[in-house]
């Protein structure tokens, strides 16, 4: 399968934890990449491989997998990390790479 | 830290091939690492990789437009390019060039540029 799906809108208490997942067959092969887009910008690498963050995104962004799912964990979520999410795996069976749909995240 | 910077035409007439340059800066756009990539994004809508092309010239393309697109490198000016042919309302979107390290992420990302395709 080609797809990688995600809820589209998720909402977290400031302060709170909030899980994004992103479920498709890929992913009991390949770890996904996330990615942070906010409004009128370009995406921001924030999650790649097993559990790993680029230079400069903070500790409180983790991800994790298990099966054809995947999930961005925020622990403590700040009004900055409102933005909308997007997984992005190798697809298992053609050689392409397929992002989700994307999660709009409110963090209230 | 990498850079790259979309470059082209705005506006494309329908039918028409959408070409797009993507200048890299801060590192060398031949090193084996990496692999560069296309990726756009329809007004209000989701991402979609296009395609990416190695250093050496190695070539893959998203299925659904491989008939339609070339993406092609030329490593003496730091540059790959994207054309886009025959294309219609439904291509215009934001396009972005991406780096991707070793082609599992895509690490820098450039700022976007919009492309309408209109008559």
């Amino acid at each position: 399968s080609s797809e990688l799906t995600q809820d589209p809108a998720v909402s977290v208490a400031l302060g709170q934890t909030v899980r994004i997942t992103c479920q498709g067959d890929s992913l009991r092969s390949y770890y996904p990449s996330w990615y942070q887009q906010k409004p009128g910008q370009a995406p921001v690498l924030v999650i790649y491989g097993k559990n790993n963050r680029p230079s400069g995104i903070p500790d409180r962004f983790s991800g994790s997998s298990s099966g054809d799912t995947a999930s961005l964990t925020i622990t403590g979520a700040q009004a900055e990390d409102e933005a909308v999410y997007y997984c992005n795996s190798r697809d298992n069976s053609a050689n392409q790479w397929v992002f989700g749909g994307g999660t709009k995240l409110t963090v209230l | 830290q990498v850079q790259l910077q979309e470059s082209g035409p705005g506006l494309v007439k329908p039918s028409q091939t959408l070409s797009l340059t993507c200048t890299v800066s801060g590192g060398s756009i031949s090193s084996g690492s990496y692999f560069w990539s296309w990726i756009r994004q329809p007004a209000g809508k989701g991402l979609e990789w296009i395609g990416r092309i190695s250093a050496s010239g190695s070539t893959i393309y998203n299925p659904s437009l491989k008939s339609r697109v070339t993406i092609s490198i030329d490593t003496s000016k730091s540059q790959f390019s994207l054309n886009l042919s025959s294309v219609t309302a439904a291509d215009t979107a934001v396009y972005y060039c991406a780096s991707a390290y070793f082609g599992s992420y895509f690490d820098y990302w450039g700022q976007g540029t919009l492309v309408t395709v209109s008559s």
